[in-house]
């Protein structure tokens, strides 16, 4: 399979914890994304990372969380100190190029479902 | 600000029927691009059509077609003779013409259920 792999797929924590989730985008990409999704609500855009270099940042990031894509290649984004308002799924997307070039495709994880209790 | 409002929290059908779902944006901008993502009970994206502020011209794609009205700031799309297999969440969303153009502002979704 050469789509966007997340892991964990779920991940069930203890307040206070901090937890990390890892994406593998689709290897010619050099556009990777962070997204949050609750339940019932549509995706919010976290972060975005063009190679390595981590260029957009939404307010909603805030300092507890961090992004990293070190190589250019996978990313990570962790979670310090978890609260119970950060439960949701987190997805990653991939793209090669803006979403003005091609079809503007953004290439979505099944993303990793966070449970903080 | 930029907004994306879809009307329909659900809607079922019987297969076979028509439905067109809704979206209707907000931008202050006037270059944008406007999207149509479906997500399966799998929870995985997918990308089915992007429309930049330029070009209202209708599209179809077999039986799924897209209605971009700008007068209106409206975006709908219709799926024709539905079937199970359309079942899922169907978000709209609008992004900027200049930066990342990922930074994708969803709307909370329409639920489709197509029933037998």
């Amino acid at each position: 399979d050469t789509g966007v792999s997340q892991d964990p797929r779920h991940k069930i924590t203890k307040r206070g914890q901090n937890v990390t989730f890892r994406c593998d985008p689709i290897s010619e990409h050099n556009r990777l994304y962070w997204y949050r999704q609750t339940l019932g609500q549509g995706p919010e855009f976290l972060t975005y990372f063009q190679n390595e270099a981590q260029l957009e940042k939404s307010r909603l990031l805030s300092d507890r969380f961090s992004a990293e894509r070190p190589k250019g290649s996978f990313s990570t984004l962790e979670i310090q100190r978890t609260e119970q308002g950060d439960s949701a799924m987190y997805l990653c997307a991939s793209s090669l190029g803006r979403t003005s070039a091609g079809t503007g495709e953004l290439f979505f994880g099944e993303g990793s479902r966070l449970t903080v209790l | 600000a930029q907004k994306v409002t879809q009307a329909q929290t659900e809607i079922s059908v019987v297969e076979k029927e028509d439905v067109t779902l809704d979206c209707v944006y907000e931008t202050r901008d006037t270059t944008y691009y406007l999207f149509w993502y479906k997500q399966p009970p799998s929870g995985e994206l997918v990308f089915l059509i992007r429309r930049n502020s330029f070009d209202e011209q209708n599209e179809i794609s077999g039986r799924y077609s897209w209605n971009f009205q700008k007068s209106t700031s409206s975006f709908n799309f219709t799926i024709t003779a539905s079937q199970v297999v359309d079942s899922a969440v169907y978000f709209c969303a609008l992004s900027n013409y200049g930066g990342s153009q990922g930074n994708l502002i969803f709307g909370k979704g329409t639920k489709l259920s197509v029933k037998p």
